[in-house]
């Protein structure tokens, strides 16, 4: 069964610092990708995705996924993160055949000020 | 952006009743909706998923009869909780996709909580 794996639960890291958080898929075929965010109190948005072509994704709020087919991985990173990026942070795949998306576990970041 | 709104925001109900809650898609049409339920510290576990005007289809372990799903028209789904219970207390969420895109839009959430 396909399945979506996200390697830390929770990072802890102080403003400024660089940010990747790991994501990877496992099925060989076509996906699309997508990260979103779960901001304390709030509901799910999207932060990035990738359907096709450039594998480098810029997505809102500075954050960035590259996509590596080799590695079935879609890595997010960011360079420098701020106290406001605390929140929780979702992979998320989908396969061509089918709309719903298979869910890593999600990964809670929290940026010490 | 697409917007999906969900209401009630939460709800507190008593063990035997039941509860529904609603998902609209504000400014597009929803070819497909999602219900989702989180539980504290996990995430997002997939119960159904309906189509306009069909049936929907229900993930494994959850019970149909349980939890109604209607989607009877392209900017609404409700998911009805029936007999509810102290243990399907949980914050459920619907998303929906349009046309032939895989994005999905996700609601604010309901907070149920069953006493």
């Amino acid at each position: 069964a396909q399945s979506v794996s996200q390697h830390n639960h929770h990072v802890i890291l102080s403003e400024a610092a660089s940010l990747e958080l790991g994501c990877n898929y496992s099925y060989g075929g076509t996906v699309n990708l997508f990260w979103y965010v779960q901001y304390p109190g709030q509901h799910l948005q999207l932060l990035l995705k990738y359907f096709s072509g450039d594998p480098l994704v810029k997505g809102i709020k500075g954050f960035e996924a590259e996509f590596i087919k080799s590695k079935f991985s879609f890595n997010l990173r960011k360079p420098s993160v701020q106290w406001s990026d605390t929140a929780e942070y979702f992979c998320a795949v989908s396969l061509d055949s089918n709309y719903q998306l298979i869910w890593g576990a999600g990964t809670k970041l929290i940026i010490k000020p | 952006g697409a917007v999906v709104s969900q209401h009630p925001s939460w709800v507190i109900c008593k063990s035997g009743t039941s509860v529904k809650i609603e998902c609209r898609s504000l400014d597009f049409q929803a070819t497909t909706m999602f219900w989702y339920r989180q539980f504290p510290k996990q995430s997002l576990m997939l119960m159904a998923t309906s189509n306009e005007g069909s049936k929907a289809t229900y993930e494994q372990g959850v019970e149909k009869d349980k939890f109604l799903i209607n989607h009877a028209s392209l900017t609404l789904s409700t998911l009805t909780v029936t007999s509810a219970h102290p243990e399907d207390s949980s914050f459920y969420i619907c998303s929906a996709r349009e046309g032939v895109s895989h994005e999905q839009y996700f609601g604010p959430g309901t907070r149920l909580t069953v006493t």
